[in-house]
């Protein structure tokens, strides 16, 4: 699976949007980029994923560049209970593992 | 659905001692998985399964055995308990091609 670079931490005002920015150059075409989060020491959640189009679901969007080699994940009204750590995942379609990095503490400030 | 249970919730063991951590899933999932997560890092794949009799080893297993015997239930053993396992061990399951679902973790301690 193709490795992902992200930032290590972000601070984004409450209220506001948050474009959490995720690196994967070497993606691979059958690759999809995953994104989970991880809030204080719970389990990983699932966020959404894509192959090339953008996406969107009730809880964020997800744009992935034409090139495929970056892609941003918007949480359009950051609120506090979003404060949590972002992972950004390329993974095969089929089962194969997740791999996580050390993802991006996303932090929420009244 | 509970989802994915994961018992107990914390344990110490001293060095040496063996046990076994549960995970169970009642959504009929295939695959399922164990990660560990040490402080401040990313989760590691220990272990993972596509289905009832396969497993297969991730990124670190030395030290943990897993079988699966049922679809619903994946247990991980430790054989010898060392300090380095203190870590916080999540299970994980999903359909065919779908997203994972995590349990809410085991916190061990290894004295």
């Amino acid at each position: 699976d193709a490795k992902t670079t992200q930032p290590t931490s972000m601070d984004c005002a409450e209220g506001r949007a948050a474009n959490l920015p995720c690196n994967h150059s070497t993606i691979s075409g059958n690759e999809y980029v995953y994104w989970y989060r991880q809030i204080h020491s719970q389990g990983p959640q699932y966020i959404i994923h894509g192959l090339k189009n953008n996406e969107t679901n009730e809880m964020a969007s997800l744009i992935i560049t034409e090139d495929r080699k970056s892609s941003t994940l918007i949480l359009p009204h950051a609120t506090l209970r979003d404060t949590a750590v972002y992972y950004c995942i390329v993974r095969n379609s089929g089962n194969t593992p997740l791999v996580f990095g050390k993802g991006t503490r996303l932090s929420v400030i009244a | 659905n509970a989802g994915v249970t994961q018992t107990p919730k914390f344990q110490v063991l001293k060095t040496g001692q063996s046990m076994t951590l549960q995970c169970a899933q009642d959504m009929n999932h295939e695959y399922m998985s164990w990660y560990r997560q040490d402080p401040g890092m990313g989760l590691r794949l220990i272990h993972y399964s596509v289905g009832a009799g396969i497993t297969d080893q991730g990124e670190v297993p030395n030290g943990y055995n897993v079988s699966r015997s049922t679809t619903e239930d994946f247990p991980l053993r430790l054989l010898s308990a060392a300090p380095s396992q203190t870590s916080v061990y999540f299970c994980a399951s999903s359909p065919e091609y779908g997203e994972q679902y995590f349990g809410p973790g085991t916190r061990l301690t290894v004295t």
